[in-house]
């Protein structure tokens, strides 16, 4: 699976959109881009995957490059009650593969 | 959205004791994980399940055990607990959305702390 790279941290104004990057330069055709959050002292929180097409949800919107070596997921409007610990894996087989390393903690200021 | 519960949240418990934490999943996910996270530290998957009676190491090695009898139920067993076992842990369980496509969902957490 390939390995990802992303900012330690981030800051970004409450109501103002969320751009958080995601290198995964070595990413092969088959393996999907997933964005899991994890909000303080809770479990992980799905938000998102796709593999190369742009995804929106209720959540975020997911951005894939051409070439499929980096991402972007965006919360388009962010709240207080994102600061959280954004991850970003890109693997095809199971579950168990996902890798939760550092993530990018993302801090919302009023 | 899958509805995964772990008790107790929290506990405390003396140096020695054996313990049983419990997951119980109610959506009918084969998959089941158990994970483990000190404070501010990253995720380590210490056991998995593809379905009932099939338990997998995970890449931490851990000295607890696991169980799946039931689909919906995963629980994890401490046989002597020990300080070093302090930590939270994290139960999930996966739907499949097509091909290799795998979501994770989450328990809230069992913050253990051994005295």
């Amino acid at each position: 699976d390939a390995k990802t790279t992303q900012p330690t941290s981030m800051d970004c104004a409450e109501g103002r959109a969320a751009n958080l990057p995601c290198n995964h330069s070595t990413i092969s055709g088959n393996e999907y881009v997933y964005w899991y959050r994890q909000i303080h002292s809770q479990g992980p929180q799905y938000i998102i995957h796709g593999l190369k097409n742009n995804e929106t949800n209720e959540m975020a919107s997911l951005i894939i490059t051409e070439d499929r070596k980096s991402s972007t997921l965006i919360l388009p409007h962010a709240t207080l009650r994102d600061t959280a610990v954004y991850y970003c894996n890109a693997l095809s087989e199971g579950a168990q593969k996902l890798v939760f390393g550092q993530g990018t903690r993302l801090t919302i200021n009023p | 959205e899958a509805d995964i519960y772990q008790t107790p949240r929290y506990l405390v418990i003396g140096t020695g004791k054996k313990i049983t934490l419990e997951c119980s999943q109610t959506m009918g996910h084969d998959k089941m994980y158990w994970y483990q996270q000190d404070p501010g530290m990253e995720l380590h998957l210490i056991h998995y399940s593809y379905g009932v009676n099939s338990t997998e190491k995970g890449d931490l090695s851990s000295e607890s055990t696991v169980s799946r009898i039931r689909t919906e139920h995963f629980p994890l067993t401490l046989e002597s607990a020990r300080p070093s076992h302090t930590s939270q842990y994290l139960c999930a369980s996966s739907e499949f959305t097509g091909g290799q496509e795998e979501k994770l969902f989450f328990g809230s957490g069992t913050q253990l702390s051994v005295l």
